[in-house]
């Protein structure tokens, strides 16, 4: 079975721009969270989605998005990009409640 | 809120032999899980192990296991008979299981602990 998938691995963005970044969940799997990695705030949970909707969400501003599609898949939005999103962005998928979180390789976002 | 503290930035561990990384968080629940994930250099977050709260039995997975003291908020991790394949970068991770018995996803993790195996 195919793990899960996060295109594109490597981005660089200027200040200002929006990027959007995409995950692909483990077949079958209908849960997908993101988070933010950082050498200085660690890791940090973004957002969760479950079959489209989404029923958390971390302490991020507005400027950070995401939704999710009828087959799972997953995008996370980023706009007005700041110096300070530069990071690794992770997602996650599961099966659902209570079931382990599989991680992606993970975008690595640089904004110059 | 949960918070979760790993108070070891790097540890070392010559092969062969065991290391223990700790773990302690705070929390208000009695029931949540409990996980350890490794990220080697390649940067790809793999599960450990996992631990449920209301299990008083230690979880183990082949070399590696947990001693979870409820009462106190610990849970560290041994890693027995330590191969070079271990060296990574260890979270401690926590979710809640919310009263419905369902668990949401978030997880929380600990700042992480630096494992280097010497040959």
């Amino acid at each position: 079975k195919a793990g899960v998938t996060q295109t594109p691995r490597y981005l660089i963005k200027t200040r200002g721009q929006q990027v959007t970044l995409s995950c692909s969940p483990i077949s079958g799997h209908r849960s997908v969270s993101w988070y933010q990695q950082t050498p200085g705030q660690g890791l940090q949970f973004l957002f969760e989605y479950f079959s489209e909707t989404q029923r958390n969400k971390g302490n991020f501003p507005g400027r950070f998005s995401g939704r999710q599609f009828s087959n799972s898949r997953s995008e996370m939005n980023v706009s007005t990009l700041e110096l300070g999103d530069s990071a690794l962005y992770l997602c996650a998928s599961s099966r659902g409640s209570n079931y382990e979180q599989y991680f992606g390789p993970g975008t690595r976002l640089t904004v110059t | 809120a949960q918070t979760v503290t790993q108070s070891q930035p790097e540890m070392s561990v010559q092969e062969a032999e065991t290391v223990t990384l700790s773990c302690t968080y705070d929390t208000s629940e009695s029931d949540y899980y409990l996980f350890w994930y490794k990220q080697p250099p390649s940067r790809q977050m793999i599960l450990v192990i996992r631990q449920e709260a209301y299990k008083q039995q230690n979880a183990t997975e082949n070399r590696f296991s947990v001693n979870f003291q409820k009462a106190a908020k610990s849970f560290s991790l041994k890693i027995s008979d330590s191969q070079l394949g271990d060296a990574a970068m260890y979270f401690c991770a926590y979710r809640t299981l919310n009263a419905g018995g369902t668990s949401y996803g978030k997880l929380t993790f600990g700042q992480g602990t630096i494992l280097t195996v010497h040959p």
